[in-house]
């Protein structure tokens, strides 16, 4: 069993749909939880970070995190074609620095 | 700019033939790493570097090789390539607030 599972997709949502994003996870020592979005050629790029339980919000983007669940969520607000990408699911313990990695989702927009 | 420089961007060679894939930041981190991109299988973690002359194996170290003799680079070193290092690479670096900046990934295909 992997330490993170991601669902792969590809998701395929209509512009202005929210979209949920998820990951689950085993390892009870994350405390450090962050999301990325890749697009295609590109590395990845840190959309949100977030530490311990809790929501996060920034723009049209909240993160979710609950650890009793080892649960994390993505959701983006009023979708746009320019949100097509894969998100990446990344987490740590205390040293922050070396991270765990979900496979990532590709979502796709639909103008 | 903040930036992380990796090259090449595209290698295709042959098995047994050395090659080195480098990597520079210039944000004056002291934490840098690789990473390699497998469909299925997420961003797993080559080798890290916590600062000049200190590296250490990361979740899937065989086969690979890296130095840290100046503080901005970071080169990933295939000795012997094989068929399974066929793969996308990224090289990241990160500073105190625990953000990782990938590099643009460099695609090897070894034959």
């Amino acid at each position: 069993q992997k330490e993170v599972e991601q669902d792969p997709g590809p998701l395929s949502v209509p512009e202005g749909a929210i979209v949920s994003l998820n990951c689950t996870y085993s390892n009870s020592a994350f405390q450090y939880f962050m999301w990325y979005r890749q697009y295609s050629r590109k590395g990845p790029e840190l959309l949100m970070y977030t530490y311990s339980s809790g929501n996060k919000e920034d723009g049209r983007f909240t993160a979710q995190v609950d650890k009793s669940s080892k649960y994390i969520s993505l959701f983006i607000r009023d979708s746009q074609p320019s949100d097509s990408a894969t998100y990446l699911c990344a987490m740590s313990d205390t040293g922050r620095r070396a991270l765990t990695f979900g496979s990532g989702t590709r979502l796709q927009v639909q103008p | 700019e903040a930036q992380v420089t990796q090259n090449p961007r595209y290698l295709i060679t042959v098995t047994g033939k050395k090659l080195t894939v480098t990597c520079s930041q210039n944000m004056n981190h002291e934490y840098m790493s690789w990473y390699r991109q497998d469909p299925g299988l997420g961003l797993r973690q080559i080798y890290y570097s916590m600062n000049v002359e200190v590296t250490d194996k990361g979740d899937v170290p065989e086969g690979y090789k890296v130095s840290r003799k100046e503080k901005r680079n970071f080169p990933l070193i295939l000795e012997s390539p094989s068929p399974n290092q066929t793969s996308l690479y990224f090289c990241a670096s990160n500073g105190d607030t625990g953000e990782l900046f990938f590099g643009e990934g460099s695609r090897l295909t070894v034959l």
